[in-house]
């Protein structure tokens, strides 16, 4: 598996409160990308990033902020978490430039109560 | 803008069935495609991708997907399904960034 890691694994925070996610990899890839998985809706792209504080907004980004201070970490914040927001959330790699593939995290379950 | 529609939500098959799973894809451009899997409880892991060359790929545990440019498609075949197969299964786009379709629950009755 690709060196990628997701924490925290699972988290239950409460409505209104700031929530930061981070991935973390050792493979030095470029792109990283944050995903949303909910049934019936596949994976949504809520952010995804091209470089050190190069971000790009994705399909889904209203109440996500990102940041990418260096290579290897990139933060998904909730600066106040709704109900909606309950989902399981996958980081995605990438290495960039033609004929590359994506490596995914475990994932992180949120609920937000 | 990309976009990636797959027409099957739910597809349920008896074990040595032949399985066909849709995907359409629209950009404009050159775009890279991909199958990913989904066994219960664990992360996306990659079935097969397409870049150029040979439209019919295969990947592994016995899949193939054919891409069709002319139809912007790329479906997904096996010509016989296990229990084992049970899974979700996404095909990806990949241009300026990489979508997801929403995703087919493929279930298989031992």
């Amino acid at each position: 598996d690709a060196g990628i890691t997701q924490s925290p694994r699972h988290k239950v925070t409460e409505t209104g409160t700031p929530v930061t996610l981070r991935c973390h990899q050792t493979e030095n890839h470029r792109y990283m990308y944050w995903y949303r998985q909910d049934p019936g809706h596949g994976l949504r792209l809520i952010h995804y990033s091209y470089g050190v504080k190069d971000t790009d907004k994705g399909e889904v980004s209203d109440g996500y902020s990102v940041s990418r201070s260096k290579t290897e970490d990139f933060l998904l914040t909730l600066e106040s978490a709704t109900s909606s927001q309950t989902s399981v959330y996958f980081c995605a790699i990438n290495r960039g430039g033609e004929n590359t593939e994506a490596f995914f995290g475990q994932g992180t379950r949120l609920t937000v109560v | 803008a990309q976009s990636v529609s797959q027409h099957n939500h739910h597809v349920i098959l008896s074990e040595a069935a032949s399985l066909e799973l849709g995907c359409n894809y629209s950009y404009g451009g050159t775009v890279n495609l991909f199958w990913y899997v989904q066994y219960p409880g664990q992360h996306l892991q990659l079935l097969l991708k397409y870049f150029s060359g040979d439209p019919l790929v295969k990947g592994i545990k016995g899949f193939e997907a054919e891409f069709i440019k002319s139809k912007f498609s790329f479906n997904l075949r096996k010509p016989s399904v296990q229990w084992s197969d049970t899974a979700e299964y996404f095909c990806a786009v990949s241009a300026s960034k990489i979508i997801f379709g929403s995703g087919t629950r493929l279930s298989i009755r031992p």
